[in-house]
């Protein structure tokens, strides 16, 4: 019944580590996003992609990298975690680019070492 | 820089009674939405509100814009424990796709 699925919920690593954070979603949408929550609880995205493709990417450092396989799934990699990596990262799905609401998923709360 | 802000950051009040939340923005916007964080988990949708409209209603919501002052108010009546959440406005800016820019919150406790 999960709308937006994201795992794992938790992950606590050492610098310098390369992680991987999975979403799915199974609501038929065609939009996927990453947004990252501070510890202040701002939050900012990160990409997003409509149907496989990049549509936007913020000012984000290369050692982070999305992949969507297929439109339902969107996957974030970092490389070389760094101590201000740590946060929650929110995967969202909405129907369109173009203006919808975003469901979100349950968050990965990163914690870098 | 962030687009919106919140106000207040925290409010507290009484289980019935009415809460009220302000959003202020900078640029132009396709459209404004509010989402409720409850602790630890992820966001939900509220209610979207586009540019052209003035008010919106829905349940115990009731959210108003303002384009000319670059400002929405979150309404939520008789309000319950169960609201107690964290609140953020969104703004999608005008020319870009779903492109959400958050505001800072608004923490919301409401005490039996």
């Amino acid at each position: 019944d999960t709308a937006v699925s994201q795992t794992p919920k938790y992950l606590v690593t050492q610098m310098g580590n390369d992680k991987s954070i999975k979403c799915e979603q199974n609501l038929g949408h065609d939009t996927m996003y990453w947004y990252k929550q501070d510890s202040k609880k701002f939050l900012k995205i990160m990409f997003s992609y409509n149907n496989k493709e990049l549509i936007i990417n913020e000012t984000v450092p290369n050692r982070f990298s999305p992949k969507s396989p297929d439109k339902a799934h969107l996957n974030l990699h970092i490389n070389s975690l760094e101590l201000g990596d740590s946060a929650v990262y929110f995967c969202a799905s909405s129907l369109g680019p173009l203006s919808y609401e975003q469901y979100f998923g349950p968050g990965t709360r990163l914690t870098v070492t | 820089s962030q687009q919106g802000e919140e106000d207040p950051q925290a409010l507290s009040i009484q289980e019935g009674e009415n809460a009220t939340m302000n959003c202020s923005y900078k640029t132009s916007i396709n459209n404004l939405q509010w989402y409720r964080q409850n602790s630890g988990r992820g966001l939900v949708h509220l209610i979207l509100i586009r540019s052209n409209e003035r008010e919106k209603h829905s349940g115990r919501l009731r959210v108003t814009l303002d384009t000319s002052k670059k400002s929405s108010s979150l309404l939520i009546t008789a309000s319950r424990a169960a609201d107690t959440a964290s609140y953020f406005c969104a703004t999608v800016p005008a020319g870009t796709a779903s492109k959400l820019t958050f505001g800072t919150g608004t923490r919301l406790q409401v005490t039996l």
